[in-house]
């Protein structure tokens, strides 16, 4: 069966720090891939999405960056974290294009 | 970026009663809509997956219906149970991006 794991779950930050939040998926492969946030009080919004290896299509230009080294690992990035960037951040999937998505545990960043 | 909307934002009803919800989003390049259900301290589940004007979908007590024309969707919860309280998301499928609502919160008090 298709897992998705997904870490850190929490993670407080300084601004103007790093930030690398990891998400992999087993037992599938070529799954499309995605990241989302949920800002306080806000939907979920979509961040990046992944086709497949080196394929990285972006929603919303901001500090944030994705990256897809392998076919089931999906990372988000920055490279300073801004007070804004604080939000829930959910990693998910979904084994082609007429079907439903899978999401991970999230990561709670709090950036102060 | 395509706007999805929900409604209402939250909902507390008594056990036993019965409630729906909306979801509105384009109409235009329209491909699928999705429901999920989000619990505390959980991920969120799909709940249905609906492609076709005028699909319904059943699973226990909740159901769903679709107008594709219009642009709306309509979940409906029949006899609410405490374990029901959860945030419901509808998602508005457009080629490989899926966009979300804000989610209506629903409280059911035994």
């Amino acid at each position: 069966s298709q897992t998705i794991h997904q870490w850190p779950a929490t993670l407080v930050q300084p601004v103007g720090s790093p930030l690398s939040l990891e998400c992999t998926v087993e037992g599938t492969s070529n799954p499309n891939l995605y990241w989302y946030r949920q800002a306080a009080g806000r939907g979920l919004q979509l961040l990046f999405y992944s086709v497949g290896i080196g394929q990285i299509s972006s929603e919303v230009p901001q500090n944030l960056s994705a990256s897809r080294p392998q076919d089931r690992q999906f990372i988000l990035s920055s490279k300073k974290l801004l007070l804004s960037d604080s939000g829930f951040y959910l990693c998910a999937w979904n084994p082609g294009r007429s079907e439903k998505l899978f999401f991970g545990s999230g990561t709670q960043l709090s950036v102060l | 970026i395509l706007n999805v909307e929900q409604s209402p934002q939250s909902l507390h009803v008594q056990e036993g009663d019965s409630t729906n919800f909306t979801c509105s989003f384009p109409s235009s390049n329209f491909y699928a809509l999705h429901w999920y259900r989000w619990e505390t301290a959980k991920s969120p589940e799909a709940l249905f997956v609906m492609t076709l004007n005028g699909d319904e979908k059943k699973k226990g007590r909740i159901s769903a219906t679709l107008n594709t024309k219009e642009g709306y969707s309509y979940l409906y919860i029949k006899g609410s149970q405490p374990e029901d309280s959860a945030t419901y998301l509808c998602a508005s499928h457009y080629g490989n991006q899926f966009y979300f609502g804000t989610g209506t919160s629903l409280t059911v008090i035994p």
